[in-house]
């Protein structure tokens, strides 16, 4: 049973443009929603984090879009760069810190192409 | 500050072997998790500890699994006898109480084990 379910699994850009990655979960005790990235080789590294009193949150170029009510969650990369090519996680924990384990999603393969 | 730092990178046992996994996490971080992917799966929790007590083992596999944590600094994650199902590759992740109340984890590199 997967708590937190993520698409698409592969998702290819041109620089330049618009990544999209979308997140949906299932346990309304969710508080915590971090976005990881992971370069090949490396571990995930936390890139953005919300909690639900917010809708929105932006930090440079990633933005975190949260809809509460649909349990949904996505992430959005503008001007993608070819330095953004990663493997991106969804994650949920029911601690508002993070403080509790992380619930991950699949991970979404993403390449920009220049 | 070193980061997180996992040994070895990279595991291949056979079936029926035992093999350990030893994380070293930031120094200072108290919380120190362990996950596992499996080849393009989600990444799963296993365990958390505080300190040197298991806070939550709720994602341990089965009983072939023994983590721990002496003395609170580095852990290692026992596996035996090794399965094929074991596969994967498995992250240590630490933390410690940051600005605004929130607990960043710190994952590793993460160790690749292969069971054949």
């Amino acid at each position: 049973q997967q708590q937190v379910k993520q698409s698409p699994q592969s998702l290819i850009v041109q620089k330049g443009g618009i990544s999209i990655i979308n997140c949906a979960y299932e346990n309304t005790a969710f508080d915590y929603f971090p976005w990881y990235q992971q370069f090949p080789g490396k571990g995930p590294a936390l890139l953005i984090a919300i909690r639900p009193d917010v809708s929105e949150k932006k930090e440079g170029r990633f933005t975190i879009s949260f809809n509460k009510s649909a349990k949904q969650f996505s992430l959005h990369i503008m001007d993608s760069q070819p330095g953004d090519s990663a493997t991106y996680f969804c994650a949920a924990s029911k601690d508002p810190g993070g403080y509790n384990k992380l619930i991950f999603g699949a991970g979404t393969r993403l390449a920009v192409h220049p | 500050e070193a980061g997180v730092t996992q040994f070895p990178s990279h595991s291949v046992i056979e079936k029926g072997q035992t093999v350990t996994l030893r994380c070293d996490p930031i120094s200072g971080h108290d919380n120190l998790y362990w996950y596992r992917r499996v080849m393009g799966k989600e990444i799963k929790f296993l365990l958390h500890f505080v300190k040197e007590s298991k806070q939550d083992e709720s994602g341990m596999p089965n009983n072939r699994f023994l983590a721990e944590r002496t003395g609170g600094t580095y852990s290692t994650l026992k596996v035996q006898p090794a399965e094929l199902e074991d596969s994967g590759v498995y992250f240590c992740a630490s933390s410690r109480i940051a600005g605004g109340g929130t607990y960043e984890q710190y994952f590793g590199p993460g160790t690749r084990l292969t069971v054949t």
